[in-house]
C-alpha cells in the first residue's frame, strides 16, 4: 500500500525566510506527485503536480527518487501562504493517497 | 466556487440514524471520490467511482455506502454500522487517468449526538 508521510503537523517561519515542507512516499512503482493546498475557509486546491514541473505562487518540489521525496520549497514566504498542505501520491490505481498535512504560518 | 457542490454544510444525527450526504458536479467528470478528514490525519479515501453504476471501496468503507446512478451525483449514506461518523466529509471529482487533478467540494461536516 502507497504510504505519504509529512513529519511536521506544524510549520512556522518569518516572513521572507526560506520555507521547506516535507513529504517522503512509499511506492515501489513510478508515483504521480501533487501538493494540495486549503487556505483558510477555502476549498481544497491543487497547488502543483511534479509531472508539470512548474512553479507556482512561487512554490516548487523535486522529486528524489532516491530519497522517496517530494519536499515543497519557496525562497522567500509570504504572509499569504499561511494554509495547510497537503502531499499527495497517486500509483497505478489512480486513486490518490494523502500525507496527513502540515499546517504552516508566516510570521509577520 | 462552483462546479462541484456538497450540501448541507453542516449535518447533525443520533447514533443508530443512516445519514446521506450530497454531491453534485456539472465539470462533466467521469471519476468522483469521498473522503473523510479527520484532525492530524488528512484525507482518508472512503469510496471512488470512475463511471456511472460503478464504484469501489477506498481505504475506509466500512460503515458506509454510495451510489453513482448519475454522472452528476455520488450520494454517501453513513450507516449507523460506522462506529466513529464524526468527521469532516469531502467529496471530489476529476477526468479520469493518472495525475489529472482533483477539484474539491465545500465539504460537509457531519456530528453524530
Amino acid at each position: 500500500a502507497q504510504r505519504v508521510t509529512q513529519p511536521e503537523k506544524l510549520l512556522s517561519v518569518f516572513k521572507g525566510a526560506p520555507v521547506e515542507l516535507k513529504c517522503n512516499y512509499s511506492y515501489s512503482g513510478s508515483p504521480e506527485l501533487f501538493w494540495y493546498v486549503q487556505y483558510s475557509r477555502q476549498r481544497l486546491q491543487l497547488l502543483l503536480r511534479h509531472i508539470s514541473r512548474e512553479s507556482i505562487k512561487g512554490f516548487t518540489a523535486d522529486l528524489n527518487k532516491g530519497e522517496t521525496s517530494f519536499h515543497l520549497k519557496k525562497p522567500f514566504a509570504q504572509e499569504e501562504d499561511s494554509a495547510m498542505y497537503y502531499c499527495a501520491s497517486s500509483g497505478s490505481a489512480r486513486q490518490l493517497t494523502f500525507g496527513s498535512g502540515t499546517q504552516l504560518t508566516v510570521l509577520p | 466556487d462552483g462546479g462541484i457542490t456538497q450540501s448541507p454544510k453542516y449535518l447533525f444525527r443520533k447514533e443508530g440514524q443512516n445519514v446521506t450526504l450530497s454531491c453534485e458536479q456539472n465539470l462533466n467528470h467521469d471519476a468522483m471520490y469521498w473522503y473523510r478528514q479527520d484532525p492530524g490525519q488528512g484525507l482518508r479515501l472512503i469510496y471512488y467511482s470512475q463511471i456511472v453504476n460503478d464504484f469501489q471501496k477506498g481505504d475506509i468503507a466500512e460503515g458506509y455506502s454510495v451510489s453513482r446512478e448519475k454522472k452528476e451525483s455520488f450520494p454517501l449514506t453513513v450507516t449507523s454500522a460506522q462506529k466513529n461518523p464524526t468527521a469532516f466529509y469531502l467529496c471530489a471529482s476529476s477526468s479520469v487517468g493518472v495525475g489529472n487533478e482533483q477539484f474539491f467540494g465545500p465539504g460537509t461536516r457531519l456530528t453524530v449526538l
